[in-house]
Parts: structure tokens; sequence; C-alpha cells
């Protein structure tokens, strides 16, 4: 099976703009997980989708939004970007059918805010 | 909130050693703990444990939960260069609520083997 997929690899982006990443999980999985990752507050969690619904999010600032396809992939947003959100946006993808199951990570998408 | 603790932060070792590492949680409704290993790019998974006292094994590595005790230890026998990354420990709690795909990380063990 193929991993999870996320694209662009890279993005150089300027304070105020806005930024959308994409995230394609493995195939038959139907839940999609973001977080962010920086030197100093390492993995957060952002929020979680299920069948194009958002279960469950993290501490983060409206800001920070997304949403699922019906094909499950996922695309998380951030408008009006500050420095501070230079960072590794990884997205995982697992079953999501309630029973424990293992969350693979995507390669990521390094932000980088000027 | 839940929280997770790794310790060492950051270990030197040399080819041949072997390594312990560590981390305890604190977290409501226990679910599962996974480790994963990162080298610069995205975390891969190791293991994920449930139940305790049921050691999980993958070559050189292996890895135990204490449910008691509420930690898990990491163990990697004869390290190589190319075990050099950083290791991350997260936990899950039972899906529901504030819970849903949420894993809680530590800081991470960077761990550097030399030749």
């Amino acid at each position: 099976k193929a991993g999870v997929t996320q694209t662009p690899r890279y993005l150089i982006k300027t304070r105020g703009q806005q930024v959308t990443l994409s995230c394609s999980p493995i195939s038959g999985h139907r839940s999609v997980s973001w977080y962010q990752q920086t030197p100093g507050q390492g993995l957060q969690f952002l929020f979680e989708y299920f069948s194009e619904t958002q279960r469950n999010k993290g501490n983060f600032p409206g800001r920070f939004s997304g949403r699922q396809f019906s094909n499950s992939r996922s695309e998380m947003n951030v408008s009006t970007l500050e420095l501070g959100d230079s960072a590794l946006y990884l997205c995982a993808s697992y079953e999501g059918g309630g029973r424990v199951d293992t969350q693979y990570f995507g390669p990521g998408t390094r932000l980088t805010v000027l | 909130e839940d929280k997770v603790v790794q310790s060492p932060l950051s270990l030197v070792v040399h080819e041949g050693d072997t390594v312990t590492l560590n981390c305890s949680y604190e977290v409501t409704n226990f679910r599962s703990l996974l480790w994963y290993k990162q080298e610069k790019k995205a975390p891969t998974f190791l293991f994920m444990l449930t139940s305790s006292g049921i050691e999980k094994k993958s070559g050189r590595l292996s890895s135990i939960l204490d449910k008691k005790e509420l930690f898990s230890i990491l163990n990697i026998t004869a390290t190589q260069t190319g075990d050099s990354a950083v290791y991350l420990c997260a936990v899950e709690a039972r899906a529901g609520g504030t819970s849903y795909g949420k894993l809680t990380f530590g800081q991470g063990t960077i761990l550097t083997v030399h030749p």
C-alpha cells in the first residue's frame, strides 16, 4: 500500500498570507489527524477528521482550519500567517473505525513564514 | 491534561552499546502507548503497547509497558549509527469527546550513535 502523502513538501510564505496544505491518507483509512511540530513545543495536535467530520480540535487559534473530502483526503488552511507558524506540519492517517489502530505519518510540509 | 515525559532528553553512545529510553505518562482513560522514530522527516512507527507486561520486539528493538506505574521503556541492543534519531513516545486516550485522533507526545529523546 502507498503511504501517507503530503503536498507541497516545502513552502515559503510571508506574514499575512494564507496557505493550504494537503494530505492523502493510506488507502482504506478514513481518519486523518494533523500535527504541528516546532523545536520549542514539539508535536502538537491540531485536529482530527473522520468521514468528512471534524471530531476533535486542539488548542490552536481559529486561523487554523481544515476539512476532509469524501475520498478521505484532507486539507488544512492557515490564514493570516504569523512568524510563529513556521513549523513542520504532519498529517497521520488511520482506519478510524473505533478499534485500537496505529497512526501513520506522512513526510510533512515544511512551512517557513518570513 | 494528558502528559508524557521522556528521559533522557539526549544520549550519546558508541556502536554496540545498549540503550534504554524511558517514557512516563499521565492520561485519562488510557488506550495505547506508541513509540516512533524520527530522522529529519516523518515519524515512523515502531511499537504500539496496550497491555501491561507484554514485551514487543522487532529485531534489536524491544519495548514494554507498565500500566500500574505508568511508564514504558524502549530498549535498543547492539546500537548502530543508523539508530541515530529522535525517539518519540506518545499516548492515546480512549476515543470520544476530546480524545478522537489525538496523540499526546513527549519531548523526544535524541539518540546519537558514534562509530
